[in-house]
């Protein structure tokens, strides 16, 4: 089956920086990679998705990039606030088969 | 907004009980899921259904059964509790796997 692997599992950035959240899949026939936000005591919120026949997607702050050649993609945030700070998950599914694989989570820390 | 509700914010039940966990959803999604949270190896997927009565295994779905008798309700069963099932239990559901809507979660307890 697939298998998602996260880095790194923490993150600490000073609030304007950017940061990077890395993931690789292990099946090739994974089309559909999500991206979660989990704060402290809540549940995890669709942030971002993309598409495997997409190469990059932005939104507002937040974009994410995919490499199906080499199977990673990533999440990039710019211009870090400390509401930023929460826990991210990865994912990567074929869609029609209906379930996601996750990463086992970054824990972002934005520093005032 | 899809609303998925979970019948429990927090449960402690004893080992050996007969556990049940609820989930509704009100969006006509096909997918609901059960995952399970334990610090440090994210979210594993118990089982899901991509229909009414239909149900697959997930990675773990050792202990665990589920329901789903009405599209909008899947419930997860833990038939015998035991203490290595303590966790935190997401149920989810989305429109043929595209975008997950999770409910709050039930942090169950088992002594």
């Amino acid at each position: 089956g697939e298998n998602v692997e996260q880095h790194p599992s923490t993150l600490s950035v000073q609030e304007g920086d950017s940061a990077v959240i890395k993931c690789t899949y292990s099946d090739s026939a994974s089309n559909y990679f999500p991206w979660y936000k989990q704060e402290l005591g809540k549940r995890p919120q669709l942030i971002i998705d993309i598409r495997s026949n997409v190469g990059e997607k932005k939104d507002q702050r937040i974009a994410v990039t995919l490499n199906k050649t080499a199977k990673h993609f990533s999440l990039h945030i710019t211009e870090t606030q400390p509401e930023d700070s929460a826990v991210y998950f990865c994912a990567a599914s074929i869609s029609n088969a209906g379930k996601s694989t996750f990463g086992d989570g970054t824990t972002l820390t934005v520093k005032p | 907004d899809v609303k998925v509700t979970q019948s429990s914010r927090y449960l402690v039940k004893r080992t050996g009980e007969k556990v049940f966990l609820e989930c509704v959803q009100d969006m006509d999604h096909e997918n609901m899921f059960w995952y399970r949270q334990d610090p440090g190896l994210g979210l594993r997927l118990i089982y899901f259904s991509y229909d009414v009565k239909m149900k697959e295994k997930g990675d773990i779905p050792e202990g665990y059964s589920v329901s789903r008798e009405k599209k909008e309700r899947f419930s997860l069963i833990l038939e015998s509790a035991s203490t290595n099932q303590t966790s935190m239990y997401l149920c989810a559901s989305s429109f043929h796997g595209y975008g997950y809507t999770f409910g709050s979660g039930t942090r169950l307890t088992v002594v």
